[in-house]
């Protein structure tokens, strides 16, 4: 049963306007999250994190919303770049220290020109 | 710091042969995971260490496979016999752990592309 679901497996915006990802999860334990960026043939890039004691971080263009009683979280890039395209993946943490992430299946961006 | 490396990168081999992963960490990270990517489940944990101990392997689809961490810069994962439903690609992961957030950070490898025919 999947605790981290992103429902949109792809989701394809025009260059310059904003990407919205979406993430949902149903273990109320997990208490940090994290978006994860990833290109063919290499790994998952660490992207942008929030504590479930925030509903908002920003670095540049990226900001993660985390709506806790709706148990929601989302990624959004604005402006959308050429560069953006790639697989983002939901992870979330259940808190205790360094266990290990539990992923979303990921959602492909496609940036248009 | 090279990040976290593996090897090899690609890897065909027949049903019933035997594979092993590898994997070197990032200097100094305390903590290593080895993950699988697959079309049908997305990016699972398999296993991690801390401090080269095994701390959860619950996440090892079954006997056929192994994962050792023998010293801090070092860890394989092994696949004996190997079926074609271990075609994959597995992950490996290293973080400096801890209680501040940002060692929850993981830094993952390129990924070994694993074919069993």
């Amino acid at each position: 049963d999947q605790q981290v679901k992103q429902n949109s497996p792809s989701l394809s915006v025009q260059e310059g306007r904003i990407s919205i990802l979406n993430c949902d999860y149903t273990n109320s334990m997990f208490d940090y999250f994290l978006w994860y960026k990833k290109y063919p043939a290499e790994g998952p890039t660490f992207l942008i994190s929030i504590s479930s004691i925030k509903d908002k971080n920003e670095d540049g263009r990226f900001t993660v919303f985390l709506n806790k009683s709706a148990k929601h979280l989302s990624l959004h890039i604005v402006p959308s770049q050429p560069g953006d395209s790639a697989v983002y993946f939901c992870a979330a943490y259940s808190g205790g220290g360094a266990d290990g992430l539990t992923f979303g299946k990921g959602t492909h961006l496609i940036i248009q020109p | 710091d090279a990040g976290v490396i593996q090897s090899p990168r690609h890897e065909v081999t027949e049903m019933g042969q035997e594979v092993t992963l590898r994997c070197k960490p990032i200097s100094g990270h305390d903590y290593l995971f080895w993950y699988r990517q697959t079309m049908m489940r997305g990016l699972e944990l398999l296993i991690y260490f801390n401090n080269n101990v095994p701390i959860d392997d619950s996440g090892m689809p079954e006997d056929r496979f192994s994962a050792k961490m023998p010293n801090a810069s070092f860890s394989t994962l092994k696949i004996q016999p190997s079926e074609p439903r271990d075609s994959a690609v597995y992950f490996c992961a290293s973080s400096v752990g801890g209680w501040d957030r940002e060692s929850y950070e993981q830094y993952f490898g390129p990924g070994t592309r694993l074919t069993v025919t």
